[in-house]
C-alpha cells in the first residue's frame, strides 16, 4: 500500500511570493492534516480536512490556507511568504477514528529567501 | 502556550541500556497520547500510544507509562539499539469529537544510542 506522497520535496521562494504544496493520502484515508515543523518548535498543527471540509484549524494567520478534493488529495497554500515561513511542511493521513495514529509523508522543505 | 513539553532536548545512552524519554502536558482534556519517531529526511512514524484509561502500554522493547495525576508520560526503550537513534516526539489528542488528525506535539528529544 503506497504511503503518503508530498510534492514538491524541496522548494525555494522569495519573500512576497506564494506557494502551493500537494499531498496524496494513503488510499482509503479520508482525513488529511498539515503540520509545520521548525527547529525548536516541534510540529505545529495547521489544519485538518475530512471529506473536503476543514474540520480543525490551528493558530496560524490567514495567509495559510488549504483544501481537499473529492479524491481526498489535499493542497495547502501560503501567500505573501515571509522569512519565518521557512520550514518543513508535513502532511499526514488517517483512516482510523479518534486514535490519533497518523501516517506522515516525508514533507516539503520550503526555504524563503 | 506549550501544552505538551519535552524538557530534554537530547539524550545519550549506551547500547543495551534503557532509554527513558519524558513528556509533560498541561491540558486536562487530552485523553490519548502517542509517541512518534523521526529520522532525518523522513516523516515521523507512529511508535506506540496509550489511552488515558490505562497507565501502561507495552509493545516489544517499547513501553509507555502514563501518570495522569502528574500529567506526565514516559517512553522506555529496553534494550536500546543504535538503530533507535532518532528524534522522538510526544503527542496528545482529545480522542472524542472531531479531532481525528489534530495532535499537539512536544518539541522532540534527540536520542543517540552509542554502540
Amino acid at each position: 500500500k503506497a504511503g503518503v506522497t508530498q510534492t514538491p520535496r524541496y522548494l525555494i521562494k522569495t519573500r512576497g511570493q506564494q506557494v502551493t504544496l500537494s499531498c496524496s493520502p494513503i488510499s482509503g484515508h479520508r482525513s488529511v492534516s498539515w503540520y509545520q515543523q521548525t527547529p525548536g518548535q516541534g510540529l505545529q498543527f495547521l489544519f485538518e480536512y475530512f471529506s473536503e471540509t476543514q474540520r480543525n484549524k490551528g493558530n496560524f494567520p490567514g495567509r495559510f490556507s488549504g483544501r481537499q478534493f473529492s479524491n481526498s488529495r489535499s493542497e495547502m497554500n501560503v501567500s505573501t511568504l515571509e522569512l519565518g515561513d521557512s520550514a518543513l511542511y508535513l502532511c499526514a493521513s488517517s483512516g482510523q477514528a479518534n486514535t490519533g495514529e497518523l501516517f506522515f509523508g516525508e514533507g516539503s522543505r520550503l526555504t524563503v529567501l | 502556550d506549550q501544552q505538551v513539553k519535552q524538557n530534554s532536548p537530547s539524550l545519550s545512552v549506551q547500547e543495551g541500556r534503557i532509554s527513558i524519554l519524558n513528556c509533560d502536558y498541561t491540558n486536562s482534556m487530552f485523553d490519548y497520547f502517542l509517541w512518534y519517531k523521526k529520522y532525518p529526511a523522513e516523516g515521523p512514524t507512529f511508535l506506540i500510544s496509550i489511552s488515558s484509561i490505562k497507565d501502561k502500554n507495552e509493545d516489544g522493547r517499547f513501553t509507555v507509562f502514563l501518570n495522569k495525576s502528574a500529567k506526565h508520560l514516559s517512553l522506555h526503550i529496553v534494550p536500546s539499539q543504535p538503530g533507535d537513534s532518532a528524534v522522538y516526539f510526544c503527542a496528545a489528542s482529545v480522542a472524542g469529537g472531531t479531532s481525528y488528525g489534530k495532535l499537539t506535539f512536544g518539541q522532540g528529544t534527540i536520542l543517540t544510542v552509542h554502540p
